[in-house]
Formats: C-alpha cells, structure tokens, sequence
C-alpha cells in the first residue's frame, strides 16, 4: 500500500539553530501535503501546506520544500524556540480524505 | 483542537468490556474523521464521515469496532470486547473545506 516515511524520529536541536524534517512518500498521484504539530496531551495542529503547484512555501520561521521527481518534502525551522518542542508529523494526498501520515518526529529544543 | 471536544479525556477499561468515545465537533462542518494513534507511531485513519453520505468505513481494524454520527453532530466511537492492542490514543478530527481540525483524543488504556 501507499506509505510515507518519516526521518528523524527524534531530533535535538540547540534553541536558536534550525532544523530540518524530512518525508519521502509512494503515491505519486499525491498533491497535498501538510505538516501537523502536536503538543503533549492535544490533538495535532496544522502549521503549514503546501500543493504541488509550487515548490516551496514559507511562513516567518518555518518553511516547507517539495521535490515532486523525487517524491520528497522537507520541513524547515529556523531560529527554533523552547515552543518549537513538540512531535511533527508530515502526511502526503490529494485530499484531507486520503492523507497517508508519517510516524512523526519528536523534535527537543536544548536552552 | 479549538471547537472539537472529544470525551472523555482518558478511558481505563478492562479486557473485553465495550467503550464509547464521543466527538462534538464544530456545527456545520460536514467532514468528520476518526484516527487511532498508538504511541510513538503515527494516525492511523479508521472512518470518515461526509454529510448525508454513507461514511467510509475501510480503515475499521475489525468488525469490534463501529462508528455513528448524527447528522453533522456528535459523532461516536463504539469498540466491542475490548483487547490490550486497542489501547491508543483515538482523535477526532473535523474539516469544513478547510484544514483538519482535531480534537484532543480519548487516551484509551485496556488492562
């Protein structure tokens, strides 16, 4: 079946450097791909989109890149904060409908 | 998740007893999602419901486990005789066009 990879499963950043999440999926009919944040004990929270229409979006300190040839999305943080601390996830689809989601990164900001 | 309520918030049940978990979603957003999320892995898709249509049912782990949802309201998760492999976290989510708004999940822990 479809699926999507998800690399690191744990990364640990010092504040203020940036940090990179990586996903690589299956489907190449896919054109949707979010990122998710969740926070401890709360349900996952979308942080930034983008469609395969274009291949890299940004919004103030985070950005996500698309390379459709290789059918992979990265996730970028720059500056990264304390709050920045949370499990991201990546999903990749032509809808909400039909996301297939990665296993998520547990990403550790060091003060 | 603003405006999605999942209750309750933590379930202990014991091996073989029947649960229900409920969503109250947003008014109005026809798109209801339910997602089970083992720990340290990712949502795994159980059902969707759309408006008058009949929900999409292909993501049920087994026949133990059953979903309504009136109207475009309260939607509920029923798992029969419980096993210790459904312990998760199970969330809700709900989409009106827009993202995918979750709800804080029901951690269900079968002893």
């Amino acid at each position: 079946g479809e699926n999507v990879e998800q690399h690191p499963s744990t990364l640990s950043v010092q504040e203020g450097d940036s940090a990179v999440i990586k996903c690589t999926y299956s489907d190449s009919a896919s054109n949707y791909f979010p990122w998710y944040k969740q926070e401890l004990g709360k349900g996952p929270q979308l942080i930034i989109d983008i469609r395969s229409n274009v291949g890299e979006k940004k919004d103030q300190r985070i950005a996500v890149t698309l390379n459709k040839t290789a059918k992979h999305f990265s996730l970028h943080i720059t500056e990264t904060q304390p709050e920045d601390s949370a499990v991201y996830f990546c999903a990749a689809g032509d809808s909400n409908y039909q996301l297939i989601w990665g296993a998520g990164t547990k990403l550790i900001i060091k003060p | 998740g603003a405006g999605v309520s999942q209750s309750p918030s933590n379930k202990v049940t014991e091996k073989g007893k029947d649960v229900e978990l409920r969503c109250d979603p947003i008014s109005g957003h026809t798109a209801l999602y339910w997602y089970r999320q083992r720990l340290g892995q990712g949502l795994e898709f159980l059902i969707y419901f759309q408006g008058n249509s009949a929900p999409d049912k292909s993501g049920l782990p087994s026949d133990r486990f059953s979903a309504e949802r009136t109207g475009e309201s309260v939607s509920t998760l029923t798992i029969q005789r419980t096993q210790q492999e459904d312990s998760a976290v199970y969330l809700c989510a709900e989409s009106g066009g827009s993202p995918l708004h979750f709800g804080n999940g029901t951690r269900l822990t079968v002893t």
